[in-house]
């Protein structure tokens, strides 16, 4: 089954950009949508298909799709953006139809 | 305003049964994809299960097949997971969410989760 690896931490201070990664093999072939989970709270999508936001979310919030890993870039961090990010894929490849999740991240705001 | 309802959890004796039911409203219920997605305390999200809108298509991830069934009713908006044979490791709490139109397996709405919890 299609793994997908993200770094356990990341850190970032204020007003910086947050980088986070997700790596599977030849991802850019898939669409992948990324989660944001607040503590005790629900997942929430951020991004979907790579690059769009759904609406509500801030423009802060874009990502990337490239070789073998997809970014979620978070801009101008604030506070409120400490939480856990997953990235997923929908892997319909073969004959069957999974939700891949990655191991999700941890985003520390300093 | 969409809204997923999750019920049915509940502290459960391993190899015994429980039935998860999640209900929605704000949407129509039929047209879309639903999923069964489960987090064990201080985890990652793991996939459980995917229905497709007419129950055509029903996929379960490698932990849970051949004990849990995923099943709907259109007509009560409602989504179902009968889980048997239940172990410790099953004990998480189990999201239901939503299929967007665009893409089945982007889970643009999620509810809040109902805990199940597996021990003797």
């Amino acid at each position: 089954s299609y793994v997908l690896t993200q770094p356990p931490s990341v850190s970032v201070a204020p007003g910086q950009t947050a980088r986070i990664t997700c790596g599977g093999d030849n991802i850019v072939s898939y669409s992948v949508h990324w989660y944001q989970q607040q503590p005790g709270q629900a997942p929430v999508l951020v991004v979907y298909d790579d690059t769009d936001r759904p609406s509500g979310i801030p423009e802060r919030f874009s990502g990337s799709n490239s070789g073998n890993t997809a970014t979620l870039i978070i801009s101008r961090v604030e506070a409120g953006d400490e939480a856990d990010y997953y990235c997923q894929v929908w892997d319909s490849s073969g004959d069957h139809r999974d939700v891949v999740f990655g191991g999700g991240t941890k985003l520390t705001v300093l | 305003e969409v809204q997923l309802v999750e019920s049915g959890g509940g502290s459960v004796q391993p190899g015994r049964s429980l039935r998860l039911s999640c209900v929605a409203s704000g949407f129509t219920f039929d047209d879309y994809a639903v999923h069964w997605v489960r987090q064990a305390p201080g985890k990652g999200l793991e996939w459980v299960s995917s229905i497709s809108w007419n129950s055509d298509s029903i996929g379960y991830g490698d932990s849970v097949k051949g004990r849990f069934t995923t099943s709907r009713d259109n007509a009560k908006k409602s989504l179902y997971l009968q889980m048997n044979s239940l172990r410790a490791e099953d004990t998480a709490l189990y999201y239901c969410a939503k299929g967007s139109g665009s893409s089945i397996g982007t889970l643009d709405n999620w509810g809040q989760g109902t805990m199940v919890t597996v021990s003797s």
